[in-house]
């Protein structure tokens, strides 16, 4: 079974720029993730959807990002404008339906350095 | 007060020795708690999960939960190079199925 696919997995942007991670979840997981990972943190969660909608984003920063999910399949996350304090790794992750904790898959996230 | 507490280490031990990870909690809903090994540049895998107190055991590694003083436990017996991760631990409560983890703690095992 295919995990769950992140790209890209490295990117390096200027502070007031944009950027988009891409995110494929485990085929026929309906939960999707998307954390954020500051170094010597544990992951936090921004946004979680449920098929193709949002099911909580209390955490999700509105004035400079936002996530979708097309289809309830892939998701998307983009932040615009880029602040310094944005440096981290974003993690997606996702489990075959709500509520099942302890079934999360990971994927290896994408590392973004903001300069 | 953060809602997690976890050591961050580092925790460097040789080969073959016990290693004992730990996490305080403030909130007491929390019901379902896991822990998650997280080996560099990748995501976390889920390692151990346990509903409510006790211990639960799975080959090397044995967690244990003390809900009464709202401290969990994760034991490596027998470390090997390979355990070498950083370790989060993490907990939600019954309605929620937010996760709120803890900040990890790197572990080295030496050979």
């Amino acid at each position: 079974e295919a995990g769950v696919a992140q790209s890209p997995r490295y990117k390096i942007i200027e502070k007031r720029q944009s950027v988009a991670f891409w995110c494929n979840p485990i085929s026929g997981h309906a939960t999707l993730y998307w954390y954020q990972q500051i170094l010597g943190q544990g992951p936090k969660l921004l946004i979680q959807f449920q098929n193709n909608g949002v099911v909580d984003d209390s955490q999700l920063p509105k004035d400079r990002f936002s996530a979708e999910r097309l289809k309830g399949v892939d998701s998307t996350l983009k932040i615009q404008p880029a602040k310094l304090e944005d440096s981290a790794v974003y993690l997606c992750a996702s489990s075959p339906r709500q509520g099942l904790v302890n079934e999360q898959f990971f994927g290896p996230g994408t590392r973004l350095t903001v300069l | 007060q953060k809602e997690v507490e976890q050591d961050p280490g580092p925790l460097s031990v040789p080969e073959g020795a016990i290693v004992s990870l730990n996490c305080t909690y403030s909130n007491s809903a929390f019901q379902y708690f896991m822990w998650y090994r997280q080996y560099s540049r990748k995501g976390p895998e889920l390692l151990m999960y346990t509903y409510s107190s006790g211990n639960k055991e799975d080959g090397r590694f044995t967690a244990q939960v003390d809900k009464s003083s709202k401290y969990i436990s994760l034991f490596i017996r027998d470390s090997q190079p390979s355990d070498s991760a950083t370790y989060l631990c993490a907990m939600t409560s019954f309605n929620d199925y937010k996760l709120s983890f803890g900040a990890g703690t790197t572990v080295t095992v030496r050979a």
